[in-house]
């Protein structure tokens, strides 16, 4: 069946280090895909997303370009801050209503 | 603006007590989705709806049920409230198109006594 697979936490790293946080998908089909972030005590939004192969989505920083030939899309940020610190979520929403989401990756960003 | 919202944001309650939680969505969407929230699980898809009338079992609908009867509300109903529910519970909702994203409410943190 359908599925994401996000890399474990938790990751802790430096302000302006690279971040990368891997996602891979199991789809029958063609998936729409989608990243998270969930700050301490709120609920999930949406930081990118992307709706077909090789597109990327980016917002605040981070991008994620969609892979069809690996089943990948991961996290990318060039330089993260301390208010990066979140729950990242990695999602998949394939042709029907179902939203299938990784287990989450904890960020912590020391100054 | 479109939003939705849960309530409580916080409750306690005794094992054995039937509590509901609220969402209420403004987005007139007609899915909706109760995920649970658990250190080590990520969420879990608890029950969902597609419309009116329509609701469904997820992977860990023991224990909890919902009615849908109308588009902007799908309340969860714990019928007998037991300790491993304890839980961050989460709502969601999304319209039929397939690269559009669900939108979350703020969760609501309930503890079982």
């Amino acid at each position: 069946g359908d599925s994401v697979t996000q890399m474990e936490g938790p990751v802790t790293l430096s302000e302006e280090a690279f971040l990368t946080i891997n996602c891979t998908y199991t789809a029958t089909g063609y998936p729409s895909l989608f990243w998270y972030v969930q700050y301490p005590g709120e609920g999930l939004q949406l930081l990118l997303k992307a709706t077909k192969a090789d597109d990327k989505g980016s917002n605040k920083g981070f991008e994620a370009t969609y892979r069809k030939e690996t089943t990948s899309f991961h996290l990318e940020k060039g330089s993260v801050q301390v208010s990066d610190s979140a729950v990242y979520f990695c999602a998949l929403r394939m042709t029907g209503n179902q939203f299938y989401f990784g287990t989450g990756t904890s960020l912590t960003v020391i100054p | 603006d479109a939003e939705i919202t849960q309530s409580p944001r916080h409750k306690i309650t005794e094992t054995g007590r039937q509590v509901t939680l609220a969402c209420h969505q403004t987005w007139n969407h007609n899915n909706m989705f109760w995920y649970r929230q658990d250190l080590g699980h990520g969420l879990r898809l608890i029950h969902y709806s597609y419309g009116v009338q329509d609701t469904n079992k997820g992977e860990v609908s023991d224990g909890y049920s919902v009615s849908r009867s109308n588009t902007e509300d799908l309340p969860l109903t714990l019928e007998s409230a037991a300790s491993s529910q304890t839980s961050v519970y989460f709502c969601a909702s999304s319209d039929g198109v397939r690269n559009t994203e669900a939108f979350f409410g703020q969760g609501t943190r309930l503890t079982v006594v």
